[in-house]
């Protein structure tokens, strides 16, 4: 079965620990997307990558950090820097030439005390 | 930024009645598309528009691209408890390199 796949789905750290969020699609999917959701809120655009080892800041992205290694996974950093890190956090993905339709996976809720 | 108004916040309706909700901007969107997404789990993509005045059915869901490419419209007739969830519009602006803007969402629940 083709999808993307987000693990763990709920992840619990200290403050001041960087934690990395997985994200991997089988879709071959060109293009990918990571999303913060905050309660009673849409989805802001923290980072994007439309090719293997090329990304751009969305519009929250400091106290994140990215890497597009290979074309299947695409890992979402929370730094310490984030002042506000707990959040529900999306990854989409998309085929280039149709970037609009995005596809989401199941999401991961990070919460840091 | 660039800012979607997503109307009504929350609806709570009974069981076969027709559900309307909508997605206002003052900037000019070259794509919109709804989502619906359960507790805990991601957005499902439900319409995707394209073009201004389309108009595009998915089962019981009907979505409309407004004229002025300022708005867009989701229908959903005989609503049935399995509706319930949240629904996102999203657009693309005008001249944008591929970035989506996301409503805040409204809310259904549906009484059997």
């Amino acid at each position: 079965d083709g999808g993307i796949t987000q693990s763990p789905k709920y992840l619990f750290r200290k403050e001041g620990q960087n934690v990395t969020l997985s994200c991997e699609q089988n879709l071959n999917h060109d293009a990918m997307y990571w999303y913060r959701q905050d309660p009673g809120q849409g989805l802001r655009l923290i980072y994007y990558s439309q090719i293997v080892n090329d990304f751009q800041k969305g519009d929250i992205a400091e106290g994140y950090s990215v890497s597009r290694e290979k074309k299947e996974s695409f890992p979402l950093t929370v730094t310490s820097a984030q002042k506000n890190p707990t959040a529900f956090y999306l990854c989409a993905s998309s085929y280039r030439d149709r970037r609009y339709e995005q596809y989401f996976g199941p999401g991961t809720r990070l919460t840091v005390t | 930024g660039q800012q979607l108004n997503q109307s009504p916040q929350s609806m709570f309706i009974q069981e076969g009645e027709d559900v309307s909700m909508n997605c206002t901007s003052s900037s000019i969107f070259n794509t919109w598309l709804w989502y619906k997404q359960d507790p805990g789990e991601g957005p499902v993509l439900l319409i995707a528009l394209y073009k201004a005045g389309e108009l595009t059915s998915n089962g019981r869901l009907t979505a409309q691209f407004g004229i002025t490419r300022k708005d867009s419209f989701l229908n959903i007739s005989a609503s049935i408890p399995s509706d319930v969830g949240i629904y996102f519009c999203a657009g693309q602006l005008s001249g944008n390199t591929g970035k989506l803007i996301f409503g805040q969402g409204t809310t259904l629940q549906v009484k059997p």
